[in-house]
C-alpha cells in the first residue's frame, strides 16, 4: 500500500534552516510528483511547492521563493523540503503528499512533521 | 496568489444537507476544471474526497458531491452523519504549475 513517512518533529531557532524528509513506498516513486503543504496552528492549509520526482524539476509558491528548496533522492525514494531563514511564523505542521496526475489531486499524505521556531 | 475564500463555518442536523462555497478568480477556480476538496479531522492529515470539480475517488460515499459555476466551486454533503464533522478545504490549480488552497470551513453536525 502507498505510504509516505515523514521525519520527526524539529525545534529550530529563528534564522536557522530545517530539512524535512518524506520516505515513499508502495508505488513507483518516479511516476508521481510530491507536493509540500503546511498548516500553522489553527490555520488553513498552505501550498508550498512540488517536485517532479522523475525529472527533478520544481515549482515553488512565490511566497517562499528564495527560502525553500525541494529535492529528491530516487535511489532512496525520498523527497525533502528545506526551508531557510526561519521565523516564528514558520511554526507549523509540514505535510508531504503524493500528486496523481490522472486525478489532479493529492491522493496520499504523510503524517505531518511539526516544526517549531522559537528563540 | 491569494487563498480561495470559504465560509468559516457551516452546520446541519444529522440527515440534513450542507453546502460549502469556494470562491476564487478566473485565474484559478474559474479558469480550470481542477478543483479538489479535502476533509481534515482534528490532528489528522487531510483526505481527498472530490477531484476535477465533481468526481469522487473510490471509497468516498456518494453523499459528497461537487459542482462549479463561474469562479465559485461548491461541496455538498447530503445526509449528514456525525463522522462528517470536520474541516473542509478546497484547492484549485492556479496556472503556471502552481496550486492554491481555500481558507477552510468547519462543518458541525448539530
Amino acid at each position: 500500500q502507498v505510504q509516505l513517512v515523514q521525519s520527526g518533529a524539529e525545534m529550530k531557532k529563528p534564522g536557522a534552516s530545517v530539512k524535512v524528509s518524506c520516505a515513499a513506498s508502495g508505488y513507483t516513486f518516479r511516476s508521481y510528483p510530491i507536493h509540500w503543504v503546511r498548516q500553522a496552528p489553527g490555520q488553513r492549509l498552505e501550498w508550498l511547492g512540488w517536485i517532479n520526482t522523475g525529472r527533478g524539476n520544481t515549482k515553488y509558491s512565490q511566497k517562499f521563493q528564495g527560502r525553500i528548496t525541494i529535492s529528491r533522492d530516487t535511489s532512496a525514494t525520498t523527497a525533502y523540503m528545506e526551508l531557510s531563514s526561519l521565523r516564528s511564523e514558520d511554526t507549523a505542521v509540514y505535510y508531504c503528499a503524493r500528486f496523481t496526475n490522472t486525478l489532479e489531486s493529492l491522493d496520499h499524505w504523510g503524517q505531518g512533521t511539526q516544526v517549531t521556531v522559537s528563540s | 496568489q491569494s487563498a480561495l475564500t470559504q465560509p468559516p463555518s457551516a452546520s446541519g442536523s444529522p440527515g440534513q444537507s450542507v453546502t460549502i462555497s469556494c470562491t476564487g478568480t478566473s485565474s484559478d477556480v474559474g479558469g480550470y476544471k481542477y478543483v479538489s476538496w479535502y476533509q481534515q479531522h482534528p490532528g489528522k492529515a487531510p483526505k481527498f474526497i472530490i477531484y476535477e470539480v465533481n468526481k469522487r475517488p473510490s471509497g468516498v460515499p456518494d453523499r459528497f458531491s461537487g459542482s462549479k459555476s463561474g469562479n465559485t466551486a461548491s461541496l455538498t454533503v447530503s445526509g449528514l452523519q456525525a463522522e462528517d464533522e470536520a474541516y473542509y478545504y478546497c484547492s484549485s490549480y492556479a496556472g503556471s504549475d502552481t496550486y492554491v488552497f481555500g481558507t477552510g470551513t468547519k462543518v458541525t453536525v448539530l
